[in-house]
C-alpha cells in the first residue's frame, strides 16, 4: 500500500521569508498525481497544488512551488514571501492514476508565521 | 456559487445513539467521499460513491453508513457500532473519469460523543 510521510509535524517561519515542507511517499507506481493541501484554522481543506508524475517541471501556484524527485519519491513544498494568512496544517497527499478514489494522506505539517 | 456544504459544523451524540451528517455539493460532480480527520493522523477514508445509488467501503467504514440517491447528496450516519466516533468529518467531490480530476473539500463537521 502507498504511504505517505511528513516528518516535520510543526515548522515555523519568519514572515516574508522562504519555507520548505517536506513529504515523502512509498509506491510502486509509475504513474500518479502528488498534492498539498491547506487547512487553515477554519478547518476547511483547500488545494495548494498538483504535480503530475510523468511531468517534470515542477508545479509552480503563485508564491507556492514544489520541488518534485521522482526517483528519491520526494515532494516538497516551498513557500515563498511567506504570509500572516499562510499560517495552517499542510497536508501532503499521493493519488494513484489507476484508482481515482484512493487517496493517500500524510499526517500534516503545522505551520506558524511569525510577524 | 459553487461548492460543498455540510451541516452541522458541530455535532454532539449522545453514547448509543446514530446521527446523520448532511453532504451536499452543487459543482456537478459524480464522486463523493467521506474521510475521517483524528487528530496528529491524517485524513481516512470512510465510504465513497462514484455515481447514483452505488457506494464503496474506505479503509475505516465498520461503524458507519452511507446511501447516494441523488448525485448531490450523500449523506454519512455514524452508529452506535462505531466506537470512537468523536472525530472531524470532511466531505469531499470530484468529477469522475479523468484522471486528473482533483478532490474539492467541504468545511467539515466535528462530532462530539458525550
Amino acid at each position: 500500500a502507498q504511504t505517505v510521510t511528513q516528518s516535520q509535524p510543526e515548522m515555523s517561519v519568519q514572515e516574508a521569508e522562504t519555507v520548505t515542507l517536506s513529504c515523502t511517499y512509498d509506491t510502486s507506481e509509475s504513474d500518479y498525481y502528488l498534492f498539498w493541501y491547506k487547512q487553515p484554522p477554519s478547518r476547511q481543506m483547500i488545494l495548494v497544488i498538483r504535480q503530475e508524475a510523468y511531468k517534470q517541471q515542477n508545479a509552480t501556484e503563485n508564491r507556492f512551488s514544489v520541488n518534485f524527485q521522482k526517483a528519491a519519491k520526494s515532494f516538497s513544498l516551498k513557500i515563498s514571501d511567506s504570509q500572516l494568512g499562510d499560517a495552517a496544517m499542510y497536508f501532503c497527499a499521493y493519488r494513484t492514476v489507476y484508482n481515482n478514489n484512493d487517496m493517500r494522506f500524510g499526517a500534516g505539517t503545522r505551520l506558524t508565521v511569525k510577524p | 456559487d459553487g461548492g460543498i456544504t455540510q451541516s452541522p459544523k458541530y455535532l454532539f451524540r449522545k453514547e448509543g445513539q446514530n446521527v446523520t451528517l448532511s453532504c451536499e455539493q452543487n459543482l456537478n460532480h459524480d464522486a463523493m467521499y467521506w474521510y475521517r480527520q483524528d487528530p496528529g493522523q491524517g485524513l481516512r477514508l470512510i465510504y465513497y460513491s462514484q455515481i447514483v445509488n452505488d457506494f464503496q467501503k474506505g479503509d475505516i467504514a465498520e461503524g458507519y453508513s452511507v446511501s447516494r440517491e441523488k448525485k448531490e447528496s450523500f449523506p454519512l450516519t455514524v452508529t452506535s457500532a462505531q466506537k470512537n466516533p468523536t472525530a472531524f468529518y470532511l466531505c469531499a467531490s470530484s468529477h469522475q473519469g479523468a484522471p486528473a480530476d482533483t478532490q474539492y473539500f467541504g468545511p467539515g463537521t466535528r462530532l462530539t460523543v458525550l
